[in-house]
């Protein structure tokens, strides 16, 4: 997984506030995955990006989340009005447009107070 | 429910010996990859196995599939306390590049 850098690893924001998860794929790796997970759970899906464009956002709630992707700079997960329940590790991964294996990052882990 | 499932949820075992871990799936994939994820890490992609692909080998790991009971095996032999850390399998579905849909994982502890 090295190559895929996340930043910060660690945040902590009160009810209420806003998160914003960054995530820099390796050179020529233009598609990113948004991953969630939950203590002792595996895990889950939530946004497939490719450089300005949301492929598939099957995965992600409804209100209050959204990701990007732009052309410059890196893909940005961001929850606004955090709650408890958004405390959970978020991963990014990565792929090159000729192979299938995704390339995760060290994560991001979300602590709402 | 869980696309794929992992089994055993735990296992501990001795430097030196294997140790198998099972994967369970529902529904027909395009690939199946495993992972392994040191606590409070990010993952690590171990090995890819495609759906009309039954075995694959990487060093110490033999990946195994059979899309006719829709299961995987995950086989590390002579195991080292580096080992240790939790695996999962993730399925990837449809058409390559969709997202990879994981296990709860199995935790494997290897003591010296």
């Amino acid at each position: 997984n090295a190559g895929v850098m996340q930043n910060p690893r660690h945040l902590v924001r009160r009810r209420g506030q806003e998160a914003r998860l960054r995530c820099s794929p390796m050179k020529g790796h233009s598609h990113v995955y948004w991953y969630r997970q939950l203590p002792e759970e595996g895990l889950k899906f939530m946004v497939y990006l490719q450089k300005e464009n949301i492929i598939d956002e099957s995965g992600m709630p409804k209100e209050r989340f959204s990701a990007e992707f732009p052309k410059e700079g890196p893909s940005i997960l961001r929850i606004q009005q955090v709650v408890r329940g958004d405390s959970a590790a978020y991963f990014c991964a990565a792929r090159g447009g000729s192979t299938d294996t995704q390339y995760f990052g060290p994560g991001t882990r979300l602590t709402v107070l | 429910s869980q696309q794929g499932e992992e089994d055993p949820q735990a296992l501990s075992i001795q430097e030196g010996e294997n140790a198998t871990m099972n994967c369970s799936y529902k529904t027909s994939i395009n690939n199946l990859q495993w992972y392994r994820q040191n606590s409070g890490r990010g993952l690590v992609h171990l090995i890819l196995i495609r759906s009309n692909e039954r075995e694959k080998h990487s060093g110490r790991l033999r990946v195994t599939l059979d899309t006719s009971k829709k299961s995987s095996s995950l086989l590390i032999t002579a195991s080292r306390a580096a080992d240790t850390a939790s695996y999962f399998c993730a399925t990837a579905l449809g058409q390559a590049g969709t997202a990879l849909i994981f296990g709860k994982g199995t935790t494997l502890s290897v003591s010296s």
